[in-house]
């Protein structure tokens, strides 16, 4: 069964600091995997889509990688913002079946 | 360039009423179409999704119904709401299942 899995499931931390977030897959055949932000209320906006051949992605301050050996893929992200708050979610897609989404990360930056 | 349209925002209806949701998508043609359903604290929820007019295929069996009328409308219905069919839905649409979905803004149903 394709699975998606992501932790942590929230964390906090302040303003300015990097934080990284995680995503373990078990989707064969692996095709692509994507990095949302969505916030709170809002629909999910994308922020990288790395396929099997790319390690490493960036989208400004959001840095992705991906380890199609291991089946992990991490999300970094530089020098938060307090607009950085929002829930990330992985989405991992087999073939051409409908892709698997992870239940995502709660992210709040203080300041 | 394409946008993706979802309304009402907000929407809260007695247990036992009727659903409508509707979803249009501008600037594309034969686009792939997504409903999802996103409870508290949970991931989203593949519900329905459509290849094409009149092509609907249901994830997961549940209260609800969609259609797709037309090329680039998708309808979320329920003839009778559940207090559990209460969450945040989400169309979205697609070029095809391994390219990026743009999501709508969501509709926040609350059945009371």
């Amino acid at each position: 069964k394709n699975q998606v899995e992501q932790s942590p499931q929230s964390l906090i931390i302040l303003e300015g600091k990097n934080c990284t977030l995680q995503c373990n897959y078990t989707v064969s055949p692996f095709s692509n995997l994507r990095w949302y932000k969505q916030d709170t209320g809002r629909g999910p906006v994308s922020l990288t889509i790395m396929t099997f051949s790319e390690n490493t992605k960036s989208n400004g301050r959001y840095t992705a990688t991906l380890d199609a050996d291991t089946k992990q893929s991490s999300l970094h992200i530089t020098a938060s913002q307090l607009s950085d708050s929002a829930s990330y979610i992985c989405v991992v897609s087999a073939g051409s079946y409908i892709p698997t989404f992870g239940r995502g990360t709660s992210l709040i930056v203080h300041p | 360039s394409q946008t993706i349209h979802q309304w009402p925002a907000t929407l809260v209806q007695p247990v036992g009423s009727p659903l409508s949701l509707e979803c249009t998508v501008e600037g594309t043609s034969n686009p792939n179409l997504y409903w999802y359903r996103q409870a508290a604290g949970r991931g989203l929820q593949l519900l329905f999704y459509s290849v094409g007019i009149g092509q609907i295929s249901s994830e997961v069996p549940q209260n609800l119904s969609a259609s797709r009328p037309q090329d680039r409308q998708f309808i979320l219905s329920s003839k009778k709401l559940l207090l559990s069919d209460s969450g945040f839905y989400l169309c979205a649409w697609s070029e095809d299942p391994l390219t990026e979905a743009f999501f709508g803004q969501g509709t926040r149903l609350t059945v009371v």
